[in-house]
């Protein structure tokens, strides 16, 4: 089965500095790739997305980027402001959600 | 608000107890899940339906009983659970394409077996 591992499991920035968080996955199948938020009291909610037949995508200050031959994909936030402190989680699938693989989930401080 | 709800949102119980738990989507989405968040571990995906039909059990024990009346609600039924079951419950909805697309989770349910 899809085996996906993500670093660090929890990274401090300082406000308008960059963070990138980084995930590797095993199974060639995977072919979308969602990175979720998840604050605090809150269930996870999609930021970006990312599709096999895909490099890179931007969306203001989010980006993702995915490297399918090495099967690493990383998501980058730029200007990191206060709210962006939260836990994000990668995930690999290949169609539905039953075969989602989601990573360990990294945590975000950004230090106003 | 993501267009799934849960209620409870908090849920104390005894070992001896039997509760449910409830999700409701709107959105129209044709498949509907169960997640287990514990701390320091990954998503556990527990239970899917697809058009109302079980598609997968990963194997998680049978005092957690789904149950899925329509499309748009899921039940999780709880009986005789263990301190360990202590964890957020997680419902998601999506609409399963090919190509993947997003899920819409809910606010989950924090569960403390006593």
């Amino acid at each position: 089965g899809e085996n996906v591992e993500q670093h660090p499991s929890t990274l401090s920035v300082q406000e308008g500095d960059s963070a990138v968080i980084k995930c590797t996955y095993s199974d060639s199948a995977s072919n979308y790739f969602p990175w979720y938020k998840q604050e605090l009291g809150k269930g996870p909610q999609l930021i970006i997305d990312i599709r096999s037949n895909v490099g890179e995508k931007k969306d203001q200050r989010i980006a993702v980027t995915l490297n399918k031959t090495a099967k690493h994909f990383s998501l980058h936030i730029t200007e990191t402001q206060p709210e962006d402190s939260a836990v994000y989680f990668c995930a690999a699938l290949s169609g539905g959600y039953q075969k989602v693989t989601f990573g360990t989930g990294t945590k975000l401080q950004v230090i106003p | 608000e993501t267009g799934v709800t849960q209620t409870p949102r908090h849920l104390v119980m005894g070992m001896t107890n039997k509760k449910s738990l409830k999700c409701e989507q709107h959105l129209g989405h044709n498949a509907m899940y169960w997640y287990k968040q514990s701390a320091k571990k990954p998503l556990e995906l527990m239970f899917v339906y697809s058009l109302e039909e079980r598609v997968e059990n990963n194997s998680v024990p049978s005092r957690f009983s789904p149950e899925c009346p329509n499309s748009s609600h899921l039940f999780l039924h709880l009986h005789t659970l263990q301190p360990e079951d202590s964890a957020l419950y997680l419902c998601a909805s999506s609409q399963d394409l090919p190509g993947g697309t997003e899920a819409f989770f809910g606010q989950g349910t924090r569960l403390t077996v006593v």
